[in-house]
């Protein structure tokens, strides 16, 4: 069965730096979206991509982030200056369409990021 | 402001029995509702989707529920086993927009 992957699994980074999370959306999946869960506490939404563009981003979602589709497989998240309160396991998730019966969100296995 | 709660205590059950896990919402109009099983340190595993329109949806040993006038989901495993164990989340997306709001999980111990 088709997965959403993600490398890598983890990341030790300083404050400051900048990281790249990087996904493989399953292949026939049109959405693309980022989630991050800090420790202990709730899946949040970061961020949904479609046609090239972010349709939907939330109030996480600052200029210190960025999305990309380099190429037609890999769908990236970037952290332009990282800070200790972006530790947390980032998902990446993607689904067929919105509506209609493929509107269900696959998630990969995470990235577990680790800010020091 | 949007709310989502699912009991954060962890639920207990022996194997064999049918456990039946909760989210509430309040604030929120779904468009529908989905519930993921989540095993410590990996990524959400999708498990089943309701819409609003329906009210109980089935696969194998799972059930869930939807009422929109509760605003309430219930989410039952019937014949329960150890490797149930898990948390569950129920995330809801609204008719405007594509972003998928969670609650925070109830972890479920099936005991032999």
């Amino acid at each position: 069965e088709p997965e959403v992957t993600q490398t890598p699994s983890h990341q030790v980074t300083q404050m400051g730096q900048e990281v790249i999370l990087r996904c493989v959306p399953i292949s026939n999946h049109l959405y693309f979206y980022w989630y991050r869960q800090i420790l202990g506490q709730k899946v949040e939404f970061l961020v949904s991509f479609y046609n090239n563009e972010i349709s939907e981003k939330s109030e996480i979602f600052d200029d210190q982030f960025s999305v990309e589709r380099p190429d037609g497989s890999n769908f990236t998240l970037k952290i332009r200056s990282t800070k200790l309160e972006d530790s947390a396991m980032y998902f990446c998730a993607s689904s067929k369409n919105l509506a209609g019966g493929g509107e269900t969100q696959y998630f990969g296995p995470g990235t577990r990021l680790l800010v020091l | 402001s949007q709310k989502i709660e699912q009991n954060s205590e962890a639920l207990n059950i022996q194997e064999g029995k049918t456990a039946t896990l909760t989210c509430n919402y309040t604030n929120y109009s779904p468009a529908y509702l989905q519930w993921y099983r989540q095993d410590p340190g990996r990524g959400p595993v999708f498990l089943l989707l309701i819409r609003e329109n329906e009210k109980e949806k089935r696969k194998e040993r799972l059930k869930v529920t939807f009422d929109t006038t509760l605003k309430q989901s219930l989410f039952h495993i019937t014949a329960s086993q150890p490797a149930d164990s898990a948390t569950y989340l129920c995330a809801l997306r609204g008719n405007a927009g594509n972003m998928l709001t969670f609650g925070g999980g109830t972890r479920l111990m099936v005991k032999p």
